[in-house]
């Protein structure tokens, strides 16, 4: 079946413009992630959705970052007022968790943002 | 909270050696231990996981060893191949994926 899908694929933003970046993840995952990966480096967790429940923003790394998500489908990253240091790869995953267990977090391919 | 060391940074291997990635956590209660492979400009997808209930998991080529006294885990991949080039990533987690940690990568090189 399809896998979690994100778009743009690039995006090239001046400095101070705001950005929009989507995640679509497999269709049923009830858990939806977003991270971020600095060129070379490791994924640094963003947000965490969960079904209904309050999302854990706790890896937002300033207030020019939000994140919604509609449902059990698809979400939106917004960075505004973008500065150079945003420049990443943004990556969404998304998990089954119907079992309270860990489950496997599929990941979409990316959007490269770079800030100019 | 959760700190997952990796080492190395960097593997260069000539063809069908084998490869070892070892990563160490911090949080003794993490339970779920996954590894993904990133290949350029694709998004890391996962080649094997375990669970803290096991000491040992293998496919194939590939196996991940768990010690949990030491907080440590490690990957395998033996007869190693040119398709194996790629960015390595572990992971640790308890029971809520909204706390996994990711190691800061391996880039494994693989020389016919």
């Amino acid at each position: 079946g399809a896998g979690v899908s994100q778009s743009p694929s690039n995006k090239v933003t001046e400095k101070g413009k705001d950005v929009e970046l989507r995640c679509d993840p497999i269709s049923g995952h009830t858990a939806l992630y977003w991270y971020r990966q600095r060129l070379g480096q490791g994924l640094e967790f963003l947000i965490y959705f969960q079904g209904n429940s309050a999302p854990d923003k706790s890896g937002l790394p300033s207030d020019r970052f939000s994140a919604e998500r509609t449902g059990e489908s698809v979400s939106t990253l917004t960075i505004q007022r973008t500065q150079q240091e945003d420049s990443a790869v943004y990556l969404c995953a998304s998990s089954l968790e119907l079992s309270g267990n860990t489950d496997t977090q599929y990941f979409g391919p990316g959007t490269r943002l770079t800030v100019l | 909270g959760e700190n997952v060391e990796q080492h190395p940074s960097t593997l260069s291997v000539q063809e069908g050696d084998s490869a070892v990635i070892k990563c160490t956590y911090s949080d003794s209660a993490s339970n779920y231990f996954p590894w993904y492979k990133q290949e350029l400009g694709k998004g890391p997808q996962l080649i094997i996981d375990i669970r803290s209930n096991v000491g040992e998991k293998k496919d194939q080529r590939i196996a991940v060893t768990l010690n949990k006294t030491a907080k440590h885990f490690s990957l395998h991949i033996t007869e190693t191949q040119p398709e194996d080039s790629a960015v390595y990533f572990c992971a640790a987690s308890k029971n809520n994926n909204n706390d996994m940690r990711f190691g800061a990568g391996t880039r494994l090189t693989v020389k016919p």
